[in-house]
């Protein structure tokens, strides 16, 4: 049982490319989200979805865009990566008021 | 909108040097508080839901209690292995049914052997 894998691990990125982020959970869950870490920020939540085919915004989504059309996946896409979006993306998934288990992580560097 | 404070933002103790961790909240409809750790290079991993005022919670040298205004992590004679980041999060009702996490930033523990 594998539970919330993400991919890549690591990326660099130059300023103005594009990428998308995976997040694959096995745990048939319905709600998944995408965070940011950053030093002395704490973890941001940047979009989730409450179900398959639903996306919302959450408190940072700007220059962000996600998709989940299967219940399993969630991706996370930068259009055009900017290097105030160099952090540490974390993927989370639940089956609601139960805990959120989370990935191990997609650290990003934009030059 | 919910917040969550911790302190303090970094501890360092002696191995078998007991503590407490602290986390105020504000929130509309605590639906549950929670306690995750989380070592370097990995993500955050549960370890305590807390549902309403004066619920308790214990796993090995870990104690996590709620009041209506803060819950505190206790560490009872920890170990250099307990050294890691603390996270406390907060569930709150006025997100509807999104079921979203408001984290503090967190409390960096520091075990000496």
């Amino acid at each position: 049982n594998a539970g919330v894998t993400q991919t890549p691990k690591f990326r660099v990125l130059k300023t103005g490319q594009s990428m998308t982020l995976l997040c694959a959970q096995d745990m048939n869950h319905e709600y998944m989200y995408w965070y940011r870490q950053d030093p002395g920020m704490g973890l941001r939540l940047i979009h989730y979805s409450v179900g398959e085919g639903t996306t919302a915004k959450g408190e940072v989504p700007d220059g962000y865009n996600v998709s989940r059309l299967k219940k399993q996946n969630f991706l996370l896409g930068l259009e055009s990566a900017a290097p105030s979006q160099t952090s540490v993306y974390f993927c989370a998934s639940t089956r609601g008021r139960q805990p959120q288990h989370f990935g191990d992580g997609t650290r990003l560097s934009i030059l | 909108e919910d917040q969550v404070t911790q302190s303090p933002e970094a501890l360092r103790l002696q191995e078998g040097e007991s503590s407490s961790l602290n986390c105020s909240y504000t929130v509309s409809g605590l639906r549950g508080l929670f306690w995750y750790r989380q070592d370097p290079g990995k993500g955050p991993e549960f370890l305590f839901t807390l549902y309403s005022a004066g619920e308790e919670k214990e796993k090995e040298r870990l104690k996590a209690t709620l009041t209506k205004k803060e819950s505190f992590l206790h560490i009872t004679a920890p170990k250099p292995e307990d050294s890691a980041t603390y996270l406390c999060a907060v569930q709150g009702g006025s997100g509807g049914s999104n079921y979203k996490l408001t984290f503090g930033k967190g409390t960096l523990l520091t075990v000496n052997p």
